[in-house]
């Protein structure tokens, strides 16, 4: 059974602040995506990433895929409170079924 | 395009009622998911579907969840008689398969009790 986990699993930040999270399995992965949920809504695609090592940058997000497909990471530079929500990574080994990390709740304080 | 559309937003039903769920997917996507959210299990998938026939049903709890697609425009998703451990936020998703991403509806929070 693939297992996507996320680490960490809460954080609260100040305004302007860096940060880093992690998406780990043990399985490898064909593409992985990160989306991000507000609250009272879906989660909406922010990338996705298929190649190992690949790097994609989306204004102060950045997302990279490791180097042997089983793990990823988001980083943000210079937090900001509209950066509040679940960012969630949801890996697939091909078929048409993504398994959703547990999730990262994020706080950014003003 | 409006998105994936789902009906109602919020659902409070009294246990052992039948509760139906309603999705228009976005027009031209092949693919339909139904997931369920909670703090406990996070997103679950229930059941897909490829060009309105269900696909996986392997992550339908047991023989009171039920879904159907119809047509390409519409899918509903049935709990008959609902219990308090079905409550939960229930999404919607569409997408037209391969690599590319799942366009999640609002979600319907049902609270049984």
């Amino acid at each position: 059974t693939q297992l996507l986990e996320q680490s960490p699993q809460f954080l609260s930040i100040q305004e302007g602040e860096n940060l880093t999270v992690y998406c780990n399995s043990s399985s490898v992965f064909s593409s992985l995506q990160w989306y991000r949920q507000e609250p009272g809504e879906g989660p909406v695609l922010l990338v996705t990433v298929v190649t190992g090592g690949e790097v994609k940058k989306l204004k102060r997000l950045t997302f990279q895929f490791g180097d042997a497909r089983k793990d990823s990471s988001l980083h943000i530079t210079a937090a900001q409170p509209g950066d509040t929500g679940l960012y969630l990574c949801a890996g697939t080994s091909g078929t048409y079924k993504y398994i959703f990390g547990t999730g990262t709740r994020l706080k950014v304080l003003a | 395009d409006a998105g994936v559309i789902q009906s109602p937003r919020h659902e409070v039903t009294e246990m052992g009622q039948e509760v139906t769920l309603r999705c228009k997917p976005i027009s031209g996507h092949n693919s339909l998911f139904w997931y369920r959210q909670t703090m406990m299990r996070g997103l679950e998938l229930l059941i897909y579907f490829n060009n309105n026939v269900p696909i996986d049903d392997s992550g339908m709890p047991e023989d009171r969840f039920s879904a159907k697609m119809p047509n390409a425009s519409f899918s509903t998703l049935k709990i008959q008689p609902s219990e308090p451990r079905d409550s939960a936020v229930y999404f919607c998703a569409s997408s037209p398969g391969g690599a590319y991403g799942y366009t999640f509806g609002s979600g319907t929070r049902l609270t049984v009790v």
